[in-house]
C-alpha cells in the first residue's frame, strides 16, 4: 500500500479556506485517493475521493497533482464544525479495507 | 435515516474477562468492517465480511479475537481473556458494495473498551 505523509496538525481561522496537503509518492496508477475525517468522539466519515482529475462535492474539493504523488483537500470556508482529524488514504482498485495513517488534526480558530 | 449503530458505547472489563461488541450496519449493506483505534492513532483494520462470509481476518491481532456475522446483517466482535493492550475504540463500518473503487464506508460511533 502507498505510504502517505501528512502534517500532524494545522490551524485555520473560521471562515477562511484551508488547504490540507498529503504526499503519496509511492501511489500506483490505479489507486484512488480517498479522504476521510474524524470529528471528536465520532467514527470517521467520508469526505471525497478522486483518481486524476480534481473533484468537488458539497463538503470539499480535492486537487490532485499531475504526477499524482500529492494531493490537497480544500475546505473553502472553515467552520468550527470542520475541526477534526483528516486522513488521506490511497486505495487500490478492488481493495476493501481502508488503511488510515495518523492524519492531520485541524483546529479552527473562531 | 439510521446509520451504523454500535453497542455498548462504553465497556469496562477486568483483565481476563470476555467481552462482546455489537454492530448494526445500515440495512442492505453487503460489506461490514471492524477496525481498532488506539488512543492518538488512526483506525487499524481488523476484519471484513461480505454478507455472512468472513473474507479477510488478517488484521485480528490474536486468536483471542473472533468476529461473526451469521445472518449477513448484525455482527459481533468477541474478545476472549481481555488484556490491557486491548483497550481501544472498536469501530464498525458498512458499505453498500464491495470491491469497487467508489466504495464508501459508513462508520458507527465506536465502542470504547477499557481493560483494567
Amino acid at each position: 500500500d502507498a505510504k502517505t505523509t501528512q502534517p500532524n496538525s494545522m490551524e485555520s481561522n473560521e471562515e477562511e479556506p484551508v488547504h490540507l496537503p498529503c504526499n503519496h509518492s509511492t501511489i500506483s496508477g490505479t489507486d484512488y485517493i480517498h479522504w476521510y475525517r474524524q470529528l471528536p468522539s465520532q467514527g470517521p466519515e467520508y469526505v471525497i475521493h478522486g483518481l486524476t482529475s480534481n473533484v468537488n462535492n458539497r463538503m470539499a474539493s480535492l486537487a490532485i497533482a499531475e504526477d499524482r504523488k500529492s494531493s490537497t483537500l480544500i475546505l473553502h470556508r472553515a467552520t468550527l464544525r470542520d475541526a477534526a482529524v483528516y486522513y488521506c488514504i490511497p486505495r487500490k482498485t478492488g481493495a476493501n479495507n481502508l488503511f488510515f495513517g495518523t492524519g492531520t488534526r485541524l483546529t479552527v480558530i473562531p | 435515516g439510521a446509520g451504523v449503530s454500535q453497542s455498548p458505547r462504553y465497556k469496562v472489563a477486568k483483565r481476563g474477562q470476555d467481552v462482546a461488541l455489537r454492530c448494526d450496519p445500515i440495512s442492505g449493506h453487503v460489506s461490514l468492517f471492524w477496525y481498532q483505534q488506539a488512543l492518538g492513532q488512526g483506525p487499524e483494520f481488523l476484519t471484513y465480511f461480505q454478507n455472512e462470509a468472513q473474507l479477510d481476518k488478517s488484521g485480528l491481532p490474536s486468536d483471542r479475537f473472533f468476529a461473526e456475522r451469521p445472518e449477513g446483517s448484525v455482527s459481533t466482535l468477541k474478545i476472549q481473556r481481555t488484556q490491557q493492550e486491548d483497550s481501544a475504540v472498536y469501530l464498525c463500518a458498512s458499505s453498500l458494495a464491495s470491491g469497487t473503487y467508489a466504495n464508501q464506508q459508513f462508520f458507527g460511533p465506536g465502542t470504547r473498551l477499557t481493560v483494567l
